[in-house]
Order: C-alpha cells, then sequence, then structure tokens
C-alpha cells in the first residue's frame, strides 16, 4: 500500500496562534488529498479535498477561511488551521488514494493538536 | 446521506475467541467498502477492501463480507489475540468520499 507521513505528529500551541500540518506521499505521485478531523470518540469526518494546481473542496460547514488547503506538487498538501481556538484541538488525518476514482485509500498517522 | 452504524461499539473478548463485528449503511448505492484498524492515538491501517461486486475478502485471520442490497458488511476474526486490541472502522465509498462508522472498541484479554 501506499505510504503516507503527516508532520508534526503532535502539536500545542496558545489560541490565536496558526498550525500548520503537513502530509507527504512518500511512493507515488497524489492529485488528490483528503484531510480528515476525528474527535474523541467520534468518527472520521471529511473536512475537505485537497487538489494539486487548483483549490481545495471543501465539505458543508467547514470553514474554508480558517482551514487553508495547500497542494503545491503531487506529493504535498499542507492544511493550516488560522487563529487556533480550543474547540479546534482534534486529531486531523490526511489520506490519498492512489488509484482512480474507487480504490483504496491510505491514511498517514495523524496530529494530534491541542490548543491551550 | 450516507450513514454508517457499528455494532457493538465495544467488545471484551478473552483471548482465542472468534468474533464478529457489524457494520451496516442506509444508501446501497457503493462503489467499495473498507475495514480499517485504528490504534490509539495512531492513524488508520487499511485491513481489508471489498469492492461493490465483491462478497467477501480474506487476509490471514481476518474475513470480511459485503451484503450490498441489505446494507450489512461484517469482519470476522479468528482466534483472537491480545494484539488485535483496538478500534476498528468501517467506511464506505459511494458518490461521495469515504464515509465512516464510530467504530468497535475491541479489548481482547490474555
Amino acid at each position: 500500500g501506499a505510504v503516507v507521513s503527516q508532520h508534526p505528529s503532535r502539536v500545542i500551541c496558545k489560541s490565536g496562534t496558526s498550525v500548520k500540518i503537513e502530509c507527504r506521499s512518500l511512493d507515488f505521485q497524489a492529485t488528490t488529498m483528503f484531510w480528515y478531523r476525528q474527535f474523541p470518540k467520534q468518527s472520521l469526518m471529511l473536512m475537505a479535498t485537497s487538489n494539486e494546481g487548483s483549490k481545495a473542496t471543501y465539505e458543508q460547514g467547514v470553514e474554508k477561511d480558517k482551514f487553508l488547503i495547500n497542494h503545491a506538487s503531487l506529493t504535498l498538501s499542507t492544511l493550516t488551521v488560522t487563529s487556533a481556538h480550543p474547540e479546534d484541538s482534534s486529531f486531523y488525518i490526511c489520506s490519498v488514494e492512489p488509484g482512480q476514482g474507487n480504490d483504496e485509500q491510505f491514511f498517514g498517522p495523524g496530529t494530534r493538536l491541542t490548543v491551550l | 446521506k450516507q450513514e454508517v452504524t457499528q455494532i457493538p461499539a465495544a467488545l471484551s473478548v478473552p483471548e482465542g475467541e472468534n468474533l464478529v463485528l457489524n457494520c451496516s449503511f442506509t444508501d446501497s448505492a457503493i462503489y467499495n467498502l473498507q475495514w480499517f484498524r485504528q490504534d490509539p492515538g495512531k492513524g488508520l491501517t487499511s485491513l481489508l477492501l471489498i469492492q461493490s461486486s465483491q462478497r467477501e475478502q480474506t487476509s490471514g485471520r481476518l474475513n470480511a463480507s459485503l451484503d450490498k442490497s441489505s446494507g450489512r458488511s461484517t469482519l470476522y476474526i479468528a482466534a483472537s489475540q491480545p494484539g488485535d486490541s483496538a478500534t476498528y472502522l468501517c467506511a464506505v465509498k459511494g458518490n461521495t468520499p469515504l464515509v465512516f462508522g464510530k467504530g468497535t472498541r475491541l479489548s481482547v484479554i490474555a
């Protein structure tokens, strides 16, 4: 399967600061990456679909100005949580889909964000 | 809107027992169904992928079945081991990106 890395694995920040999370596809070129958020004891919820070279597609209820996504290359997508607040504390996970359309997805190890 | 439900929410079994985890989904128009394992504080590990045209997939001690018409899938774990302790997530792919259930938290007691 595909190998996906995320950095950092854990971050603690003060309220009002911005945090950038990187997602890298290590062994293939990904034109599309997905960003999910998982609150404690809850399921993963898709936040947005990151498209290389174009704007991300955000799910309903996700503020695009707060969660900035940049997919500048075929191996890297970044999620920036701007002006983070305690309610943004969550587990953020990215994924890639190596095949075309309806194939298996592979996930990164996740980033635990804690906003004080 | 697709909804995925997993039952039970938590399960504790003695080592060596065979067990079944259940997943149901409301919209049967899916392309595939995927089972994942998630350890505490970690990302997801893909276990099995079943395409909509398939009935089951096997990998080692794991067997996943799919009944698309009734909107159900099961994950069968044979001869459970303490190392199987984790949360197991079911996710379906249709015309929308993956939709996840809340998972079943499994504890295998030595």
